[in-house]
Order: structure tokens, then sequence, then C-alpha cells
């Protein structure tokens, strides 16, 4: 399994800035996902990342708010832009294996003020 | 569209009790399940999973079988610890995409 580690692991930020959080993994990776799991709540899929291509945003996301970099094989990143409080959930990156498993980093803890 | 039902939560064991918790799906498809644990303070871990019907995912004394016929996928353990207390999530997937359950928070007392 990958070893998945993001930054930072929390923050809080005040409403109308952007935060951006890393992913770096330590394999090569085809694919990777950005996951937002809000307050007592299932993960919900935002996006997927493939390296050179542009993001595959899911239905109720869009790369305004949400813009997402793949430079290499190994790392991500996703910007949460123009935040307010709704936008407080913890944020998951993960990655997929050959056998079609995805593997997830420890998470961003988002807090919006 | 697809979906993951599990069973609310929290459930509250004792320690060795055995455990059980419900998992249903509606699938266009024939996806793979799996469930996911999610400690305190740490990310999602995949705990098993199986990949097709009567398949039987087993990991840490925790076991889940593929029920096409009754498109179920409870998770089960005979004798639960207090180090099991998280929160578990069921999930379907096909190919990269992963849609999971709300999630059931498991509290083991000592």
């Amino acid at each position: 399994s990958a070893v998945i580690s993001q930054k930072p692991s929390r923050d809080i930020c005040q409403r109308g800035t952007s935060l951006t959080i890393q992913c770096q993994v330590d394999s090569q990776v085809t694919m990777m996902f950005w996951y937002r799991q809000q307050p007592g709540q299932s993960l919900t899929l935002i996006a997927t990342a493939n390296q050179g291509s542009e993001a595959t945003y899911e239905s109720g996301f869009v790369i305004d708010k949400f813009p997402i970099s793949r430079p290499n094989l190994t790392f991500s990143t996703l910007t949460v832009s123009n935040m307010s409080p709704e936008d407080s959930s913890i944020y998951l990156c993960s990655v997929q294996s050959e056998d079609y498993e995805q593997y997830f980093g420890p998470g961003t803890r988002l807090t919006v003020t | 569209g697809d979906s993951v039902t599990q069973m609310e939560g929290p459930v509250t064991l004792s320690e060795e009790a055995f455990l059980t918790i419900n998992c249903t799906y509606t699938a266009t498809g024939y996806p793979s399940l799996f469930w996911y644990v999610q400690y305190p303070g740490e990310g999602l871990q995949l705990l098993l999973k199986a990949t097709k019907a009567d398949d039987k995912g087993s990991n840490k004394g925790f076991e889940a079988t593929y029920r096409k016929e009754t498109t179920s996928f409870h998770l089960e353990k005979g004798s639960v610890q207090v180090s099991d207390s998280a929160v578990y999530f069921c999930a379907l997937g096909y190919g990269n995409k992963l849609v999971f359950g709300a999630g059931t928070i498991l509290r083991v007392k000592s």
C-alpha cells in the first residue's frame, strides 16, 4: 500500500481567503482523488486528478472553487478558494493501486471562521 | 444511481461482544464492495474488500460476505475490543469511483 502525507494537517482560515492543501505519495501513481468529509457526514468525491491533464470534477464541484494541480506522478494540490464557513470540512486525498484499492491520506481539517 | 445504506449508530458494545454492522447497496452493475475504518484522529484505512458475489473479505478478525441476492455486505466480528472503537464506512466501487455510506460509529466499552 502507498504512504500518503498531507499538508497542512489542520488550519483555521478567515472567510474570503484561500487555502492550498498538498498531497504527497511515496510512489508513482496514475490517479489521485480528492474527497471532502463534512462534519458528521460521509465522504464525497470532489475530483479525480490525472497527471498531465485537467482534473475531472464531480457534480456540484467546480474548478473555480476547487482548482487542482497535478504536476507529477507523486504530488497534487487542492485549493479551496474564497472560503466560507460551509467549506469547513476534512479534505482527503487518495490514490488507487493497480488492483483498484484506494488508500487515503490522513486528511486536512479545515475550519473557516 | 448507486448508493450505500448503513445502519445508524452509534453502536455501543461491551468488550468481547459480537458485532454486526449492516450495509446494503443499490448498484446498476457489479461493483466491488469495501469496508473502511477511521480511527479517532486518523485517516481512512481499507479494512477488507470483496470483488464478486459470494466472496468473503476478512482482516483483523472482521469478515463480510458479498451477498448479491440480498445486495448486502454486513460487517461482523466475533469478539470486539476497545481498540476497535472507530467509524466504519461501507463503500462500493467501479474502477476508480467509490461511493460511501454514511458511516457507523462503534464504541466498545471495557
